[in-house]
């Protein structure tokens, strides 16, 4: 599986926009990248996932460079809510093992008052 | 729609001791996962299970760690004797088919344990 690298914390202002960096260069063309949040004591909670072009739903958007090496998480708002957990994941579209999560360390991103 | 449930919450055990947790999917689920979470990392596969079936034990401790899913429903982990090194939270998440890359996994709030 193609590893990710994200920063360990960030700080962001309350009701400003949260941009996590993610890097993903061994990423192949087929595989997906998927973003999750875990907020303390809770499990991991489903944010959003692309393959190669942006998307955005209610929670964020997904930003994915155009050679697929790199992509950010936009939270358009942070709210304190927001503070957690943000897991980067590749995932294989087939395969064994490709319909698991392998989870790295994340961001821990604080949004301050 | 009910998610996934974990019991218990918390656990505190000696080493040495036996321990099982228990999970029950969103219903209609197919695909049932057991996590391990160590303070400070991510979750960390430990079992997949297709209905009744293991589908990936591969990074399952079997001298001590073992796992059911007899009616492809829900699922115990067992720990059986355990050691300081099993303190973690437990994570149980179900997925609707395990059969498609783009397919969603939703987690439990997790079993706490720890061992003394």
């Amino acid at each position: 599986d193609a590893k990710t690298t994200q920063p360990t914390s960030m700080d962001c202002a309350e009701g400003r926009a949260a941009n996590l960096p993610c890097n993903h260069s061994t990423i192949s063309g087929n595989e997906y990248v998927y973003w999750y949040r875990q907020i303390h004591s809770q499990g991991p909670q489903y944010i959003i996932h692309g393959l190669k072009n942006n998307e955005t739903n209610e929670m964020a958007s997904l930003i994915i460079t155009e050679d697929r090496k790199s992509s950010t998480l936009i939270l358009p708002h942070a709210t304190l809510r927001d503070t957690a957990v943000y897991y980067c994941i590749v995932r294989p579209p087939s395969g064994a093992g490709s319909y698991q999560l392998t989870f790295g360390k994340g961001t821990k991103l604080s949004v301050i008052p | 729609e009910a998610g996934v449930a974990q019991s218990p919450r918390y656990k505190i055990i000696e080493k040495r001791q036996s321990v099982a947790f228990w999970c029950n999917p969103i219903s209609g689920h197919a695909t049932l996962y057991w996590y391990q979470q160590i303070l400070g990392q991510g979750p960390k596969l430990l079992i997949q299970f297709q209905n009744n079936g293991v589908v990936d034990d591969s990074q399952l401790p079997k001298d001590r760690f073992s796992a059911e899913r007899l009616k492809g429903v829900d699922s115990t982990l067992k720990i059986q004797p355990a050691k300081l090194e099993d303190s973690a939270v437990y994570l149980c998440a179900s997925s609707l088919a395990g059969g498609k890359a783009n397919e969603k996994l939703f987690f439990g709030s997790g079993t706490q344990l720890s061992v003394l």
